[in-house]
């Protein structure tokens, strides 16, 4: 089935650092998301993205649909505290709702 | 508006006892599905379902089954659990199965089985 390599698989930044995180395929996905999930919880959707070259941020993060539409960016700036959990990214071929998740990245902020 | 609601929170079992993982929407969404999470390897499909009455096999189906008689419910069964379905188990439903709107997820049931 097809897979989706998420790196970093793990981060442990200062409060106030920037992020950066990818998600790469060997095929190709016309629907990028990335959800935040944290700990005891379901994952939360953070960005969708839904065409090639695409730029979206929701508040201080920030996600690319990359222009081969094999893989995706996940910026974080500024990053706080309550920042801290695991980071999938989630991509969807053809029109059905069915995801190929990646791995996950796991973000640790320390003071 | 509760959204996706998964019981039980958390479940220990014996090897070969049988299982019913919950699953209600309250949001009459069309698509439903049940992953499973496992350290290392994300989330990976189980079962899905495009409406009642209808469903289908996902990534890793073998020893799982479900229907979907009402749009609500999407139930999970276990019928001979095996120390290997230990995970975490997810729900998750989006309003129409042709579309672009995302999956909303559950808060997950926590499995064990000794």
């Amino acid at each position: 089935g097809q897979q989706l390599n998420q790196s970093p698989q793990s981060m442990f930044i200062q409060e106030g650092e920037d992020v950066s995180m990818n998600c790469t395929s060997s095929s190709i996905f016309n629907t990028w998301l990335w959800y935040k999930q944290d700990p005891g919880e379901g994952p939360v959707l953070l960005i969708a993205l839904y065409k090639a070259g695409e730029l979206t941020s929701n508040g201080r993060l920030t996600a690319q649909f990359g222009i081969t539409r094999k893989d995706s960016f996940l910026n974080i700036s500024a990053s706080i505290p309550s920042d801290v959990g695991i980071y999938f990214c989630a991509g969807r071929t053809g029109t059905a709702s069915k995801l190929t998740f990646g791995t996950g990245t796991r973000l640790q902020v320390t003071l | 508006n509760a959204g996706v609601t998964q019981t039980p929170k958390f479940q220990v079992l014996k090897t070969g006892q049988s299982m019913t993982l919950q699953c209600a929407q309250d949001m009459n969404h069309e698509y439903m599905s049940w992953y499973r999470q496992d350290p290392g390897m994300g989330l990976r499909l189980i079962h899905y379902s495009v409406g009642a009455g209808i469903t289908d096999q996902g990534e890793v189906p073998n020893g799982y089954n479900v229907s979907r008689s009402t749009t609500e419910d999407f139930p999970l069964r276990l019928l001979s659990a095996a120390p290997s379905q230990t995970s975490v188990y997810f729900c998750a439903s989006s309003p129409r199965v042709y579309g672009n709107q995302p999956q909303h997820f559950g808060d997950g049931t926590r499995l064990s089985i000794l």
